[in-house]
């Protein structure tokens, strides 16, 4: 079955460390996002790509990097930058045809400090 | 900046009972309309895609659209229990294939 794949599940990270979680889509979806959800928040965009090896910031890009050296994955970073990482972490992924494309998740990464 | 507003809720309506949840959103070229579900510490899912004006059902689920006055609504029809949920309305204003999400209505239906 095609779909979106993250992983870890849940992911803890320690003062000072950067943390990657992955993204992997077999859908073959040209469009894939990084969005980060705080409790009763909405969905902030933090990075998206619509095309291999191009990439762009989104609303709250500042302490994440992300690499899109394959259609498939979308990895994202969390630096040490990040200051406030704790969150639940959604990568998403849509066909990009000249139209509006529903997005679809992944089942998502819980991130907490240690 | 582009804005979607939904009412946080919570909306609690009765087993069996129509849920109308709504949407409205600031810029008139939008193009694109997703309902999502999500339920407690999941991930959402696509419901309902709209981009005309009017209606579109999918089972007990219909989505209304009025570009005019700049909504689109969710009905669901006899609620379930199981239909519990945080709903999200997403906005596209077309080709910019990132739309824009509301924060989402916490809907509660008891039996």
């Amino acid at each position: 079955d095609g779909g979106i794949t993250q992983s870890p599940k849940y992911l803890f990270r320690k003062e000072g460390q950067n943390v990657t979680l992955s993204c992997e889509q077999n859908l073959n979806h040209d469009a894939m996002y990084w969005y980060r959800q705080d409790p009763g928040q909405g969905l902030r965009l933090i990075y998206y790509s619509q095309i291999v090896n191009d990439f762009q910031k989104g609303d709250i890009a500042e302490g994440y990097s992300v690499s899109r050296e394959k259609k498939e994955s979308f990895p994202l970073t969390v630096t040490s930058a990040q200051k406030n990482p704790t969150a639940f972490y959604l990568c998403a992924s849509s066909k990009w045809d000249g139209r509006d494309q529903p997005q679809h998740f992944g089942d998502g990464t819980r991130l907490s400090i240690l | 900046q582009k804005e979607v507003e939904q009412n946080s809720g919570p909306l609690s309506v009765p087993e069996g009972a129509i849920a109308s949840l709504n949407c409205t959103y600031s810029d008139r070229g939008s193009q694109s309309f997703f309902w999502y579900r999500q339920y407690s510490g999941k991930s959402p899912e696509l419901i309902m895609s709209i981009y005309s004006n009017g209606d579109k059902e999918d089972g007990r689920f219909t989505a209304q659209l009025n570009k005019a006055s700049q909504y689109v609504s969710l009905l669901i029809r006899d609620s379930q229990p199981s239909d519990s949920a945080t709903y999200l309305c997403a906005v596209g204003i077309g080709g910019s294939y990132i739309p824009t999400f509301g924060r989402g209505t916490s809907l509660i239906v008891h039996p």
